[in-house]
């Protein structure tokens, strides 16, 4: 069945470092793929998505670019801050189906 | 704003005690979701409703089932809870077609 795996937590970075968070999944053909942000305490938004091969998806200096050659969906930002602390979910969806699946989460904690 | 609300955000209850929790949307969105997730852990899909068809995810236990009376309420009810139900539980919503779910705050489920 279909998987996402994600990098395991915890992401510890200073200020203004550059992050990647490696996600890639396993599906037969091509889902739509998205990364969701937990705030401690609150429910899940959505950062950003995409929904076909070689789109980047891209919100808040967030970006992350559906590659099927490597099944990946990688998010990026160049400089992080204090309150981009928080868990970041990649997951996907199929079309018709309506329903996510997620990767297990990976916690990222910035310091001042 | 329009928005997904979850009531209440703290919820404890006995063990074998039946519980109810609340889910609102102003969204007038279609299609609503219940997630179970337990700490540290990605969000699960228990089940959804497309207007009023009811679909169950195959593992969702039978100690979990759902009410939707209008477009905008959507209720979970827990039979018989067990210390292992403790968790977040999410509600999410979609727009028929539309990939994006926008996620109510959770309730935190705590068994005692």
């Amino acid at each position: 069945g279909d998987s996402v795996t994600q990098m395991e937590g915890p992401v510890t970075l200073s200020e203004e470092a550059f992050l990647t968070i490696n996600c890639t999944y396993t599906a037969t053909g091509y889902p739509s793929l998205f990364w969701y942000v937990q705030y401690p305490g609150e429910g899940l938004q959505l950062l950003l998505k995409a929904t076909k091969a070689d789109d980047k998806g891209s919100n808040k200096g967030f970006e992350a670019t559906y590659r099927k050659e490597t099944t990946s969906f990688h998010l990026e930002k160049g400089s992080v801050q204090v309150s981009d602390s928080a868990v970041y979910f990649c997951a996907l969806m199929w079309t018709g189906r309506r329903a996510l699946t997620f990767g297990s989460g990976t916690r990222l904690q910035v310091q001042p | 704003d329009a928005m997904v609300i979850q009531n209440p955000r703290y919820q404890v209850t006995q063990f074998g005690k039946p519980v109810t929790l609340s889910c609102s949307q102003t969204l007038n969105h279609n299609v609503m979701y219940w997630y179970q997730q337990k700490s540290s852990q990605a969000p699960k899909l228990l089940f959804h409703y497309y207007d009023k068809d009811f679909n169950n995810e195959a593992d969702t236990p039978d100690n979990f089932q759902s009410r939707r009376p209008n477009t905008s309420f959507c209720f979970l009810d827990i039979r018989s809870p067990g210390l292992g139900d403790a968790a977040m539980y999410l509600c999410a919503t979609s727009r028929d077609q539309a990939y994006e779910q926008y996620f109510g705050p959770g309730t935190r489920l705590t068994v005692t």
